[in-house]
């Protein structure tokens, strides 16, 4: 069973709505989550990061969320633009001490005219 | 360089044929990672590299993948005797801290990948 489940797995939304993107957790013990955008063709870009001690983050019209207890995390977008058209990836990183990182499948959005 | 740079962006490999997958990080960045990503998938770890030391190849999937980085810079990923499974997109990724940079709340650079298709 994959770490990392987000949630939809794909969504249309009209240019100028607000959506939110899920991610549940299994990774333990917990070190930080990763909210990256992937455009088609490219390489992911870092969001967000946030440790167990932050609730929520933001980055221009980004805005994550994070509930370490229920190992939730939610992405919100505001006044989605054509450009947010992308995969947005939930990245867990355990606190093993090693460099592995637990990738969600994405959650694939496309913003419409 | 500005960023991590990857080649070639695309790759059209025979069943059979050995490929050889460049990674350029920026520069400085000590910590290298490859990742494997299949289409509608997350990226899947393949090996992570400190410097030139290959600390972590544990997500290879067989014997027929090796990678390198020799000096420290530039990696090389080389498929040997490509079979269809292998058709993915290639990431490399780089951090510029040492271990574990992924502890940390030190971001991860990714390259735009190599896509790989295996006829």
């Amino acid at each position: 069973k994959n770490q990392v489940e987000q949630s939809p797995q794909s969504l249309i939304i009209l240019e100028g709505k607000n959506c939110t993107l899920q991610c549940n957790y299994t990774v333990s013990p917990f070190s930080n989550l990763r909210w990256y955008k992937q455009d088609t063709g490219r390489g992911p870009v870092s969001l967000t990061i946030m440790t167990f001690s932050e609730n929520t983050k933001s980055n221009g019209r980004y805005t994550a969320t994070l509930d370490a207890d229920t190992k939730q995390s939610s992405l919100h977008i505001t006044a989605s633009q054509l450009s947010d058209s992308a995969s947005y990836i939930c990245v867990v990183a355990g606190n093993y001490g090693n460099n592995r990182l637990a990738f969600g499948k994405g959650n694939q959005v496309v913003v419409i005219p | 360089g500005a960023g991590v740079s990857q080649s070639p962006r695309y790759k059209v490999a025979k069943r059979g044929q050995d490929v050889a997958l460049r990674c350029d990080p920026i520069s400085g960045h000590v910590s290298l990672f490859w990742y494997q990503q299949a289409l509608g998938q997350g990226p899947e770890f393949l090996t992570y590299f400190q410097n030139e030391a290959q600390l972590d190849k544990s997500g290879l999937p067989s014997d027929r993948f090796f990678a390198e980085r020799p000096e420290g810079s530039v990696s090389t990923l080389k498929i040997q005797r490509t079979q269809q499974e292998d058709s993915a997109v290639y990431l490399c990724a780089s951090s510029v801290l040492r271990l574990p940079p992924l502890a940390t709340n030190e971001k991860l650079f990714f390259g735009s990948g190599t896509q790989l298709s295996v006829l």
